[in-house]
């Protein structure tokens, strides 16, 4: 069964980097099957689509995020990793990362979650 | 930054039926699937809907959904205490590729 975990800083200063990792067991990052991605939720708001990246390099990241984000694969580790420079309060959230599957067909869906971290951006 | 529009709160009373409601546009729902997840707070959500009526192995057949345009519901009958929780329903947004839009949520609470 696959299970994923998010680890990473609690803290970021504002105008740094933050930094999470999702850690992926049970299964393999560089199956052709799936997407990985990741999800935040500031508090009190809804679901927000950070972006995706397939094994083979393909990635997609939510426009209003795009000139700030990079996910990428760590084939070695069996992990992925999400990277946003330049944070302010704003990006303060619970950041999850989430398996996407048949993700080239109606059937996609989110099938495989972290439990989430919860990221907070202040000096 | 949610496109997909949710009623903020839901009730219901054990044992009965409740909806909740999803509206997008013609680029997202209007034109894909939608997704359901029940999300309880410090957990992680759980695919409870897919391909808008589709249930995975291991959800209950009192969870249910449908879309009619560019709206969608999912349907709990017989309505549990476990059940209360958020709810928020997912699809994608042909307007961007790869952009996941998702509503804000609905707190479902079991009176």
């Amino acid at each position: 069964q696959v299970q994923l975990q998010e680890s990473g800083p609690g803290l970021v200063k504002p105008s740094q980097t933050l930094s999470l990792t999702c850690t992926v067991s049970g299964g393999s990052v560089t199956s052709a099957s799936y997407y990985w991605t990741w999800i935040r939720q500031p508090a009190g708001k809804g679901l927000e689509w950070v972006g995706r990246m397939f094994m083979r390099g393909s990635t997609n990241y939510n426009p209003s995020l795009k000139s700030r984000v990079t996910i990428s694969i760590d084939t070695s580790k069996n992990q992925f990793s999400l990277n946003l420079s330049s944070v302010t309060a704003a990006d303060t959230a619970v950041y999850y990362c989430a398996r996407l599957t048949d993700f080239w067909s109606a059937n996609y869906r989110m099938d495989v979650w972290g439990q989430g971290t919860t990221v907070t951006v202040s000096s | 930054q949610s496109v997909l529009t949710q009623p903020p709160s839901a009730s219901g009373t054990p044992g009965q039926r409740v909806t909740i409601s999803c509206s997008g546009s013609s680029s997202d729902i209007g034109s894909n699937t939608v997704n359901w997840y029940q999300h309880l707070p410090g957990t992680a959500p759980k695919l409870l809907i897919y391909n808008n009526d589709q249930r995975p192995s291991g959800v209950p057949d009192r969870f249910s959904g449908s879309k009619s345009g560019t709206s969608a519901s999912l349907a709990i009958s017989g309505l549990q205490s476990e059940d209360e929780a958020d709810y928020f329903c997912a699809a994608w947004d042909d307007s961007q590729i790869g952009l996941l839009v998702f509503g804000e949520g609905t707190k479902l609470t079991v009176l």
